[in-house]
């Protein structure tokens, strides 16, 4: 089974220049989630989504930021215009329901988009 | 608002010794995680935890949780080189939108 899918794997682009960061999900997961990892802050939950539907976006840093999850397989994480404080790996994870009492159901996470902004 | 701490943040051990790595959490929680992370790579789901009490065992690595206590352990025994990485623990808690959080991370180093 294939794990969750992200793209690109690496992204080198000058400050003010749109970035779009992709993601497939693992096949059947309803919920979808996007991070951002820094030395500074750690892993930060940006936004979550469940059956397409965003559902917490307040770990977004601003409005430069924002999510889409068109379909069932299929999200994107864009920065438009981008600055070099956005540099961070950014994941995306699934699971395959949304938090259920009892359920024992880890988030499954992707390798991950190294994000440099020069 | 949830907080969770991690400690140590750093270890360095040798191998076949035995270590600890504590993870509290500030806010009642309904589901705890650790994860690996190994340099460049992805998180890797360790363990689930979902109740007092809860232990969980995979090889060299135990995990444990006391929900009163709000506190989990991630127990080593016998270290080895292979378990170096990064092992963060994470809180949700299922009232509030799936409100995630992680700990910073305690970055593990088992030399020969």
């Amino acid at each position: 089974d294939a794990g969750v899918i992200q793209s690109p794997r690496h992204e080198v682009t000058e400050m003010g220049q749109e970035v779009t960061l992709r993601c497939k999900p693992i096949s059947g997961h309803n919920s979808l989630f996007w991070y951002r990892q820094t030395m500074m802050r750690g892993l930060e939950l940006l936004i979550y989504f469940n059956n397409n539907v965003p559902i917490d976006d307040s770990g977004m840093p601003e409005d430069r930021f924002s999510a889409k999850m068109p379909n069932a397989s299929f999200s994107t994480l864009k920065i438009q215009p981008s600055e070099p404080r956005d540099s961070a790996v950014y994941f995306c994870a699934s699971s395959p329901d949304p938090p259920q009492e009892y359920s024992n159901q880890p988030q499954h996470f992707g390798d991950g988009t190294r994000l440099s902004i020069l | 608002e949830l907080k969770v701490e991690q400690n140590p943040l750093f270890l360095s051990m040798q191998e076949g010794k035995n270590y600890t790595i504590y993870c509290n959490y500030s806010t009642t929680s309904d589901r705890l995680y650790w994860y690996r992370q190994d340099p460049g790579k992805s998180l890797e789901s360790l363990f689930v935890l979902l109740s007092n009490g809860a232990v969980k065992q995979e090889g060299r690595l135990m995990a444990s949780l006391d929900t009163k206590a709000r506190l989990s352990t991630l127990h080593i025994t016998a270290a080895v080189h292979d378990l170096s990485a990064t092992y963060f623990c994470a809180v949700d808690v299922l009232y509030n939108n799936n409100d995630m959080r992680f700990g910073a991370g305690t970055r593990l180093t088992v030399k020969p």
